[in-house]
């Protein structure tokens, strides 16, 4: 139990376009999700946190305009980047708990790499 | 800032030793210190977590070792096995499950030599 998808695992887009990124809880409702950026060999960066039905709390330095982020079900939180460039290229991993479960684990997706030309 | 700091960069151990990994933290507010191990290309995977209520936490080959006063914390990895070649993080928060998410240190890139 408690898996995290992500759609799609990779993408290319043109430099000045938008690209979605989902994130999905397969078998559990994630009242809370979160979203990192993760350069090639460097740590998970921490960008925003979303709570279902509310609006998502960015980490300080990340543009809100740019990374949209929408949590609009229990199971469903999606990432646009919006107006995508080439420093955009990274490794975007989701995670979600559950508190329901009674533990303090933050279940993690398996990234998503973009690459912007 | 970097409030969570993770030595070393990288690890090369034989197969069968002790693999230790630390991290030092400065948040005094950090109640939660879980390890992840993330294998190329996939997202990291929860390994062993501790609260600061305890000083060691063990599961299976994987040992967790906390030293609240010192504001540090330690994976050890018994028998250490090929499969365990991966980047392991260490990570905190000011909350248990992460709720307000996770500070991550840079993490470790193991190798274990057969």
């Amino acid at each position: 139990g408690a898996v995290v998808s992500q759609h799609p695992s990779r993408v290319i887009c043109k430099s000045g376009t938008s690209v979605k990124i989902e994130c999905r809880s397969l078998d559990f409702q994630a009242t809370t999700m979160f979203w990192y950026r993760q350069f090639p060999k460097q740590s998970l960066m921490l960008m925003a946190t979303s709570n279902e039905g509310s609006k998502a709390t960015y980490e300080q330095g990340v543009e809100k305009d740019k990374f949209l982020i929408n949590h609009a079900s229990l199971t469903l939180s999606t990432l646009t980047v919006t107006s995508a460039h080439p420093e955009d290229s990274s490794f975007y991993i989701c995670s979600a708990r559950d508190p329901s479960f009674g533990n303090d684990e933050q279940y993690f997706g398996p990234g998503t790499r973009l690459t912007v030309t | 800032q970097q409030q969570v700091k993770q030595s070393p960069q990288s690890l090369i151990v034989q197969k069968g030793g002790i693999s230790i990994i630390n991290c030092a933290y400065e948040n005094t507010a950090f109640d939660y210190f879980p390890w992840y191990q993330q294998f190329p290309g996939k997202g990291p995977a929860l390994l062993i977590a501790i609260r600061p209520d305890v000083s060691e936490k063990k599961e299976g080959r994987f040992t967790i070792s906390f030293n609240k006063s010192a504001k540090q914390f330690s994976l050890h990895i018994m028998d250490s096995q090929p499969g365990d070649s991966a980047t392991y993080f260490c990570a905190a928060s000011t909350t248990p499950g992460g709720a307000d998410g996770l500070t991550f240190g840079k993490g470790t890139h193991l190798i274990i030599q057969p």
